[in-house]
């Protein structure tokens, strides 16, 4: 089973940050948080990882709370071609497997 | 970035036939590929687990005589879906992991949309 707990869905207007929360409280001290997302009728789109330092990249900010249990993906300026289904997932590190939850769905609205 | 290629994209075939699916991963070596299957509306769930030079590890419910993954390169996995049937029409997936011991993501193919008609 999914170790995590998303929101079905969310809206975001366009130009607007989107907020995505991630609940993972029962989260191990080596697992990291991957967020992916998948746009419709594609395979998942890596986003972002982490452990516990919030990261950063060109796509998206990661921010971990300092128990872990949760996180937030954020979207600084959504645009209609960031709607999809965003899934966090928590995994160790190496080749295990990674298993998906029912994910957000995202509409980011004109 | 890392790169895994699906191949086909589509494919349409009659009931009782068998469809061979391939995923490669194209600039790095994976010792792990994991296949995945996709309904319409749901997430994807992880059929098994494929290890270069081993056999598969396949997840509660999978039919290993159904679904026959060859995992024979470093850079190639398949799977055979035998004598399907339109109950195996579905979106399936596969994703690879270079090192054991690396905290890097999968990276995903773009799918297999199977009809079985």
């Amino acid at each position: 089973d999914a170790k995590t707990t998303q929101p079905p869905s969310m809206d975001c207007a366009e130009g607007r940050a989107a907020n995505l929360p991630c609940n993972h409280s029962t989260i191990s001290g080596n697992e990291y948080v991957y967020w992916y997302r998948q746009i419709h009728s594609q395979g998942p789109q890596y986003i972002i990882h982490g452990l516990k330092n919030n990261e950063t990249n060109e796509m998206a900010s990661l921010i971990i709370t300092e128990d872990r249990k949760s996180s937030t993906l954020i979207l600084p300026h959504a645009t209609l071609r960031d709607t999809a289904v965003y899934y966090c997932i928590v995994r160790e590190p190496g080749g295990f497997k990674t298993i998906f939850g029912a994910g957000t769905r995202l509409f980011v609205k004109a | 970035g890392a790169v895994v290629s699906q191949h086909p994209s589509w494919v349409i075939c009659k009931s009782g036939t068998s469809v061979k699916i391939e995923c490669r991963s194209l600039d790095f070596q994976a010792t792990t590929m994991f296949w995945y299957r996709q309904f319409p509306k749901q997430s994807l769930m992880l059929m098994a687990t494929s290890n270069e030079g081993s056999k598969a590890t396949y997840e509660q419910g999978v039919e290993k005589d159904k679904f026959l993954i060859n995992h024979a390169s470093l850079t190639l996995s398949t799977l055979t879906v035998t004598s399907a049937h339109p109950e195996d029409s579905s979106f399936y997936i596969c994703s690879a992991s270079g090192h054991s011991d690396s905290n890097q993501p999968q990276h995903f193919g773009d799918g297999t949309r199977l009809s079985i008609l």
